[in-house]
């Protein structure tokens, strides 16, 4: 059964700082990863698709990589900025399944 | 605008009642699905559906049913059966391999 970590469970950063969230997965055949962002009480934003076939994907300060045989993404911030402060949620698709299996999400403080 | 709209944003139930959850979602997406969040538990499928008319249970269906007789349409029914209901219940859409989209949500307590 594909399970889903990420560490930090928080972090709390000064404003400007490069910072890295960690999410690894316990099997190797997904079909793609996907990065989200969410705001408390709201619903998830999607920041980042990776298909299993990619190495990295990036979007302005953002950068992800995946690299299946490890069973491990990253999500790059760079030039981190208090409106960056949200959980962020890692979650996979299998090969054989529709729906995406998540991580319990990285909170994010970035301090002005 | 396309997108996905979830109503209400905030419900509230009795014991014994049952409530439904709207989600409507123009993208013209096959697929639909349930998610449920819990503080410190990360999202958990209730149900999705592929394609109209049809459905199949995720990890805690027990307590919840749903219908997808239209395509932009997946209402969620969480029943009397459903003892621990209070939580944060997301909405989202896919299709091919471009990645799900999520709703604003519904927070829903018992009262």
């Amino acid at each position: 059964k594909q399970e889903v970590t990420q560490i930090p469970a928080a972090l709390s950063v000064p404003e400007g700082e490069n910072l890295v969230l960690n999410c690894s997965f316990t099997d190797s055949a997904i079909y793609n990863l996907q990065w989200f962002r969410q705001d408390p009480g709201k619903g998830l934003t999607s920041l980042l698709l990776i298909q299993s076939s990619q190495r990295e994907q990036t979007s302005g300060r953002l950068n992800a990589s995946l690299d299946k045989s490890s069973g491990r993404s990253t999500l790059y911030i760079a030039a981190s900025q208090p409106g960056d402060s949200a959980t962020y949620l890692c979650a996979v698709k299998g090969r054989s399944q529709g729906n995406l299996i998540f991580g319990k999400g990285t909170k994010l403080s970035v301090k002005p | 605008d396309g997108g996905i709209t979830q109503s209400p944003k905030y419900l509230f139930r009795k014991e014994g009642q049952n409530v439904t959850l709207s989600c409507e979602q123009n993208l013209n997406h096959d697929a639909m699905y349930w998610y449920r969040q819990d503080p410190g538990q990360g999202l958990r499928l209730i149900y999705y559906s592929q394609i109209v008319n049809d459905f199949q249970k995720g990890d805690i269906a027990e307590g919840y049913s749903v219908s997808r007789e239209k395509k932009e349409s997946f209402p969620l029914t969480v029943t009397s059966a459903q003892k621990n209901p209070t939580a944060f219940y997301l909405c989202a859409s896919s299709t091919g391999g471009i990645g799900q989209f999520f709703g604003p949500g519904t927070r829903l307590t018992v009262l």
